[in-house]
């Protein structure tokens, strides 16, 4: 079975800061990768995707993501933090066909003023 | 557009009862998925649902089931609730069941609290 481990559990930053997050996935084949978000209050919204071509994915809000296959890694990263990017954020995997999501524990940042 | 939809927001019942939480997919999306958020954990997959039929189930027990509309709106059912099924339940729709390729969009999920 597919699996997606998401090694920071919580991330302190100050604002200006740079971010990166790990994502790591356990699936030999074609995979689609997806980073969701989750402010306080509010539901799981897309940040970004990969489906294919180019591995680096440009998202919303500054966010972008590799996709380096040799290594199964799909990690987040963005230069500059700011304090609403304060949000629990998913690493998922979709590995067969129907679309199931495989999600990682998740990662609770926080961005300090 | 309106989003993903769900019903109740909240929810509080005792051991032993029955729920039914209700989903509204994005207006032309034909499949919906329902998932379970425990406090502190990625959400699990619970069932896929295109076309009023089960094309997709995850590794839960058979208190719970769903189905889905001819509007392709959904109900997820849990029977003999037990405190560990205290959770978010979030439903997420997708245009189609093409697999890879799709993006799945979610709602903002009903908070079910058992005592």
């Amino acid at each position: 079975a597919q699996s997606v481990s998401q090694h920071n559990h919580h991330v302190i930053l100050s604002e200006a800061a740079s971010l990166e997050l790990g994502c790591n996935y356990s699936y030999g084949g074609t995979v689609n990768l997806f980073w969701y978000v989750q402010y306080p209050g509010q539901h799981l919204q897309l940040l970004l995707k990969y489906f294919s071509g180019d591995p680096l994915v440009k998202g919303i809000k500054g966010f972008e993501a590799e996709f380096i296959k040799s290594k199964f890694s799909f990690n987040l990263r963005k230069p500059s933090v700011q304090w609403s990017d304060t949000a629990e954020y998913f690493c998922a995997v979709n590995a067969w066909a129907g679309n199931m999501l495989t999600f990682g524990g998740g990662t609770r940042l926080m961005v300090k003023p | 557009d309106a989003g993903v939809t769900q019903s109740p927001t909240h929810l509080i019942k005792t051991r032993g009862q029955q729920v039914t939480l209700r989903c509204s997919p994005i207006s032309g999306h034909k499949s919906v998925s329902w998932y379970q958020q425990v406090l502190g954990q990625g959400p699990q997959f619970i069932f896929q649902y295109y076309e009023k039929e089960e094309r997709g189930r995850g590794n839960f027990p058979d208190r719970f089931s769903a189905r889905q509309f001819p509007n392709y709106s959904s109900e997820l059912n849990v029977n003999a609730l037990l405190l560990g099924d205290s959770a978010l339940y979030l439903c997420a729709s997708s245009t189609t069941l093409r697999g890879l390729g799709e993006t799945q969009y979610f709602g903002p999920g009903t908070r079910l609290l058992v005592l």
